[in-house]
């Protein structure tokens, strides 16, 4: 069956350090796969898409993720942090008959 | 360009009334999608709406109903309300037929139900 699994439910990181958050799927098929973020009393907005293009997807805010096919990994990363980046982030596997959000990663940015 | 708009913000009932939950769409879109959302969780999918047609449907049960008007806005109705119920509603839309596998969703703010 698919899912997915976001490895983290909460990660902190320094203002201006590397963010990694991490999300694992599970797939007979080639899926898609996004990355949303929520920030609070808001709605969700697409940060970026795989859509078996390139692997190495650059999305909005200077976030980019890689898929790896033999890890089933599509982890979400950044280079430094900014504090507006505190908000929770979902994984999100799309296929020709589901539509699944992983649980969750709340990212905080400290000072 | 307004985004993606639910009505009501927030919402509090009873159980066992219903409710009706309101979206419109993103200038343009032709197709609404409505997921639930509990408090810690990430959002479930309940159902989608095309061309006024229910096309595709997570495991919710048939208390969870849906209609989609001409003008491409939609409506979620819940009833005999459950505590359960009790979650964040969520409505995206998107672009024309793009297919459920990789089109890019454009969401509300949400419509937050409470059932007491």
């Amino acid at each position: 069956a698919q899912s997915v699994t976001q490895l983290d439910s909460h990660v902190s990181v320094s203002e201006g350090t590397p963010v990694l958050l991490r999300c694992n799927y599970s797939s007979s098929y080639s899926p898609s796969l996004f990355w949303y973020v929520q920030h609070p009393n808001k709605g969700l907005q697409l940060l970026l898409k795989y859509t078996s293009a390139a692997t190495l997807v650059k999305g909005i805010n200077g976030f980019e993720a890689e898929f790896k096919k033999s890890e089933t990994s599509f982890h979400l990363t950044k280079p430094s942090a900014h504090m507006s980046d505190a908000a929770e982030y979902f994984c999100v596997y799309s296929s020709a008959s589901k539509i699944i959000f992983g649980s969750g990663t709340r990212l905080s940015i400290r000072p | 360009d307004a985004g993606v708009t639910q009505s009501p913000t927030h919402l509090i009932k009873t159980r066992g009334q219903q409710v009706t939950l309101r979206c419109s769409p993103k200038s343009g879109h032709d197709t609404v999608s409505w997921y639930q959302q509990a408090l810690g969780q990430g959002p479930q999918f309940i159902f989608q709406y095309y061309e006024e047609e229910e096309r595709q449907r997570g495991n919710f049960p048939d208390r969870f109903s849906g209609h989609q008007f001409p003008n491409y806005s939609s409506e979620l109705n819940v009833n005999a309300l459950l505590l359960g119920d009790s979650a964040l509603y969520l409505c995206a839309s998107s672009y024309p037929n793009q297919g459920v596998n990789s089109y890019e969703q454009y969401f509300g703010p949400g419509t937050r139900l409470t059932v007491t």
